[in-house]
C-alpha cells in the first residue's frame, strides 16, 4: 500500500497568516493527489483534486502544488473558518489511501 | 442540491452483521462511481471499498475483502454496504461519497454527513 505521511500532524496560526502542509507519498504517484478539509463535526469536503485544482466553491486562498512524492497546500489569508483537519489522499494505486491528517488551529 | 444519506442500524454485537444504505439526489446517481469511506473515533480516514456507476466494477481494500460487500441500486439511487462478522475495531462513522466521474478512484467530490457504527457486547 502507499503510505501517505503528512506534517505537521498540528499547527496553530494566527488570523490572517499563510500556512503549509506537506504530504508525502511513500512511492511516485505523478499528480495523483487530492486534499480534503474536515471541519470538526462535520464531514470532510474536497479541497483540491489532481494536486492544484480548486474543488467546487473553494476560496482562491487554498493552493496545491508538487508532484511525484512530495506536495504541498497551502492557505493564504487565514481566517477563522479555515479550523479544520485537512487530510491528502492519493488515487494512484489500490487501495486509495489518506495521509493521517494535520490539524489546523487558530 | 447534491445530497447524500447513509442509514441503518447503529449498534451491533461482536460477529454480527450490518447493511448499510445510502441514498442519493440531485444527481444523475447512475453516471458516478460511489465509495465508502470509516472514520474510527478521533482517527483518520480509512478507505473501504467502490463501485463503478453500472454496478459491474468493485473494488476492496485488502483487509476488508470477504467481510465487507458494495453494491448498488440504480433504479433506487441506493448505495448499500453489507458488513459481516464484525469486530470491535470496525466501530467507526462510515461516509458514503460520490466520485465526480466513473474511474474508481476519486475525487470524492460529495459526502453523506455519515453514520456512526458501534460494535460492542
Amino acid at each position: 500500500d502507499i503510505q501517505m505521511t503528512q506534517s505537521p500532524s498540528s499547527l496553530s496560526a494566527s488570523l490572517g497568516d499563510r500556512v503549509t502542509i506537506t504530504c508525502q507519498a511513500s512511492q511516485d504517484i505523478t499528480n495523483h493527489l487530492n486534499w480534503y478539509q474536515q471541519k470538526p463535526g462535520q464531514s470532510p469536503k474536497l479541497l483540491i483534486f489532481d494536486v492544484s485544482n480548486l474543488g467546487p466553491g473553494v476560496p482562491p486562498r487554498f493552493s496545491g502544488g508538487g508532484s511525484g512524492t512530495d506536495f504541498t497546500l497551502s492557505i493564504s489569508n487565514l481566517r477563522p473558518e479555515d479550523l479544520a483537519t485537512y487530510y491528502c489522499q492519493q488515487y494512484d494505486r489500490v487501495p486509495i489511501t489518506f495521509g493521517q491528517g494535520t490539524r489546523l488551529a487558530i | 442540491e447534491v445530497q447524500l444519506l447513509e442509514s441503518g442500524e447503529n449498534f451491533v454485537q461482536p460477529g454480527g452483521s450490518l447493511r448499510l444504505s445510502c441514498v442519493g439526489s440531485g444527481f444523475s446517481f447512475s453516471r458516478y462511481a460511489l465509495t465508502w469511506i470509516r472514520q474510527s473515533p478521533g482517527k483518520g480516514l480509512e478507505w473501504l471499498s467502490s463501485v463503478s456507476a453500472s454496478g459491474g466494477t468493485t473494488v476492496y481494500a485488502d483487509s476488508e475483502t470477504g467481510r465487507f460487500s458494495i453494491s448498488r441500486d440504480n433504479s433506487k439511487n441506493t448505495l448499500y454496504l453489507e458488513m459481516k462478522s464484525l469486530k470491535v475495531e470496525d466501530t467507526a462513522v462510515y461516509y458514503c461519497a460520490k466520485e465526480d466521474d466513473d474511474l474508481l478512484t476519486g475525487p470524492f467530490d460529495y459526502w453523506g454527513q455519515g453514520i456512526l457504527v458501534t460494535v460492542s457486547s
